[in-house]
């Protein structure tokens, strides 16, 4: 079974500091990891994702994340916050090997991003 | 760039009442998916469909929901008799399928389903 913990709920930071978005996950095989984001009354817009190539991922938007297996964490990371990044955020896994050809995707709970001017 | 689109974006219905939502996936896709997001609470799967059939289901798509592919174009979800908490966004997805591995899911804006 697969599981994705988010660790914050609820981020602020001030415009141009650096963004930390918390991430772990549990998964049974070799997982495919992604972030989402979802802008109020929006869809849910992919940022990166990571399928098993460079563990350091670069996504839309300035973001990256690192894959470490060792501590089973996908955070999320961006240099400088941008009033724009204020949005909810989701790290979502997916195993691989499913077996059902199909991939169900186990999303965190979210964390929302807001941004201080 | 393509995009998958949801119809209606917010649908009120009274409990007993079926309800239809539709959504239209990227045309060159495989996969087709259906997620709801109760306020407040994560997203979750309900149900994965390929090659005109299911092919997941998670334990909340019970007897009162069913999936359809109705033509070329269309994926539907079908609420038989609504419930107070199937009030939720329900979010469409779409996947390709590359080399034997089926991608990233590109997800529409959602229908929000509220039920009286």
């Amino acid at each position: 079974a697969q599981s994705v913990t988010q660790l914050d709920s609820h981020v602020s930071v001030s415009e141009g500091t650096p963004v930390l978005l918390r991430c772990n996950y549990s998964s049974s095989y070799s997982p495919s990891l992604f972030w989402y984001v979802q802008h109020p009354n929006k869809g849910l817009q992919l940022l990166l994702k990571y399928t098993s190539a460079a563990t350091l991922v670069k996504g839309i938007n300035g973001f990256e994340a690192e894959f470490k297996k060792s501590e089973t964490s996908f955070h999320l990371t961006k240099p400088s916050a941008h009033m724009s990044d204020a949005a909810e955020y989701f790290c979502v896994v997916s195993d691989r090997d499913s077996g059902a050809g199909s991939y169900q995707l186990t999303f965190g709970k979210g964390t929302k991003l807001s941004v201080i001017p | 760039e393509p995009e998958v689109t949801q119809t209606p974006s917010h649908q009120v219905t009274q409990m007993g009442q079926e309800v239809i939502l539709r959504c239209v996936p990227i045309s060159n896709h495989l996969y087709f998916y259906w997620y709801r997001q109760i306020l407040g609470q994560k997203v979750e799967f309900l149900v994965s469909f390929y090659n005109n059939e299911i092919s997941e289901k998670s334990e909340i798509f019970d007897d009162q929901f069913s999936v359809e592919r109705p033509d070329g174009s269309n994926f539907t979800l079908k609420i038989r008799s609504t419930k107070l908490e199937d009030s939720a966004m329900y979010f469409c997805a779409s996947s390709d399928l590359t080399q034997g591995i089926t991608y990233e899911q590109y997800f529409g804006p959602g229908t929000r389903l509220t039920v009286t």
